[in-house]
């Protein structure tokens, strides 16, 4: 079955820098590729997703790059803000009823 | 967009209660929603995929005569944690995609933190 690889595991920035989280995926099916925000004791959110057929996407200060051949993909924030504080997960699944395989998750702290 | 909603929100209750959660889709129809547990700092670790109008598929590990599913309309979904002792204490959360079929994302409910005493 799909393995899901997150890194690091805690990241602190200085508001206003930029952050970068790294994933990695052992299953060549997967095909999409989504990415959550979570809040202490809240559901986590979908920020932003990647198919198979794009290699990289951006909304507004947040962009994810996928590199099929390498079977990895990133998540990028700029202009880091305190609110962007929170754990983040990335995940992977292939089409249909599949579930979502997640990462281990990234602890981030914006420093005000 | 899509909502998923979950309750209760929170259980505390004694060991060797029964403990019934619910998974609803307000405004789609899900054939298929995932069950998930969630320790504190850590991961989202799949428990089941419940099937509507069919029997659930376990993960590895997963004792399916503890977390009962029942998955009777398109909308709902249940897990059932009997006889919950401590070590069941956990935030447990469910998601649905909107369609079956594709690459849609998926939606979780607020999840639900039981506490076993």
């Amino acid at each position: 079955g799909e393995n899901v690889e997150q890194h690091p595991s805690t990241l602190s920035v200085q508001e206003g820098d930029s952050a970068v989280i790294k994933c990695t995926y052992s299953d060549s099916a997967s095909n999409y590729f989504p990415w959550y925000k979570q809040e202490l004791g809240k559901r986590p959110q979908l920020i932003i997703d990647i198919r198979s057929n794009v290699g990289e996407k951006k909304d507004q200060r947040i962009a994810v790059t996928l590199n099929k051949t390498a079977k990895h993909f990133s998540l990028h924030i700029t202009e880091t803000q305190p609110e962007d504080s929170a754990v983040y997960f990335c995940a992977a699944t292939y089409s249909g009823n599949t579930p979502l395989v997640f990462g281990k998750g990234t602890r981030l702290s914006v420093i005000a | 967009g899509a909502v998923v909603s979950q309750h209760p929100s929170r259980v505390i209750c004694k060991s060797g209660t029964s403990v019934k959660i619910e998974c609803r889709s307000l405004d789609f129809q899900a054939t298929t929603m995932f069950w998930y547990r969630q320790f504190p700092k850590q991961s989202l670790m799949l428990m089941a995929t419940s099937n509507e109008g069919s029997k659930a598929t376990y993960e590895q590990g997963v004792e399916k005569d503890k977390f009962l599913i029942n998955h009777a309309s398109l909308t709902l979904s249940t897990l059932t944690v009997t006889s919950a002792h401590p070590e069941d204490s956990s935030f447990y959360i469910c998601s649905a995609r909107v369609q079956e079929s594709g690459n849609q994302p998926q939606h979780f409910g607020d999840g639900t933190r039981l506490s076993i005493l």
